[in-house]
């Protein structure tokens, strides 16, 4: 079973449209993350959000934005796609009030052309 | 700023020797490190916690130390295998974070049979 997925795997889009990436848990966690991997592989946060808080990293754009229909889901809403957006986008989840371990999904490779 | 460093060179070993990584922080108070692993197209795998008064937690061939006042977490693997090879991310979340997880660059790990 798996237990982080994303939907889709490959995304290619031109700049200027809105696209979304998909991402949901089945381990029951009550906590699910955003990242980014650059072409230099850096990781970097864009926000987490349990049912209580968001939290977002300065950093990230306002065209971003997570939405959650629900405990298992965070969807990723990117509005006006920029060529500096191309990355993959990972998405996590984990028990924060147990545990501190976060459990990743296989990425979506955004690239903006 | 704050930064996390790690050998952004890639570590080439021969199987059955120790691998032994870095991971360097700068303007950081962590209630705890992690150290994830991640294979080329997918995403980062949790592997160990060690939290701020602990000095060296273990598990099967990995090894973790942090030393707090250094501002340094070293992770060994010892008997390595070609199995073994990938690369390894360091990530810290400071106190009242709400989770959130910052990334060292990794460094990418070579086991050569």
């Amino acid at each position: 079973d798996t237990a982080v997925s994303q939907t889709p795997k490959y995304l290619v889009t031109q700049m200027g449209n809105d696209k979304s990436i998909k991402c949901e848990q089945n381990l029951g966690h009550d906590t699910m993350y955003w990242y980014k991997q650059d072409s230099k592989k850096f990781l970097k946060i864009m926000f987490s959000y349990n049912n209580k808080e968001l939290i977002i990293n300065e950093t990230v754009p306002n065209r971003f934005s997570p939405k959650s229909p629900d405990k298992a889901h965070l969807n990723l809403h990117i509005n006006s796609l920029e060529l500096g957006d191309s990355a993959v986008y990972f998405c996590a989840s984990s028990q924060a009030s147990v545990t501190y371990e976060q459990y990743f999904g296989p990425g979506t490779r955004l690239t903006v052309t | 700023s704050q930064k996390i460093e790690q050998n952004s060179e890639a570590l080439n070993i021969q199987e059955g020797k120790t691998a032994t990584l870095t991971c360097n922080y700068t303007n950081y108070s962590p209630a705890y490190l992690q150290w994830y692993r991640q294979d080329p197209g997918r995403g980062p795998v949790f592997l160990l916690l060690i939290r701020e008064n602990e000095k060296e937690k273990r598990k099967e061939r990995l090894k973790v130390t942090f030393d707090t006042t250094l501002k340094q977490s070293l992770f060994h693997i010892t008997a390595s295998q070609p199995a073994d090879s990938a690369t390894y991310l360091c990530a810290l979340e400071e106190d009242n974070a709400g989770n959130m997880l910052t990334f060292g660059g990794g460094t990418r790990l070579m086991v050569k049979p």
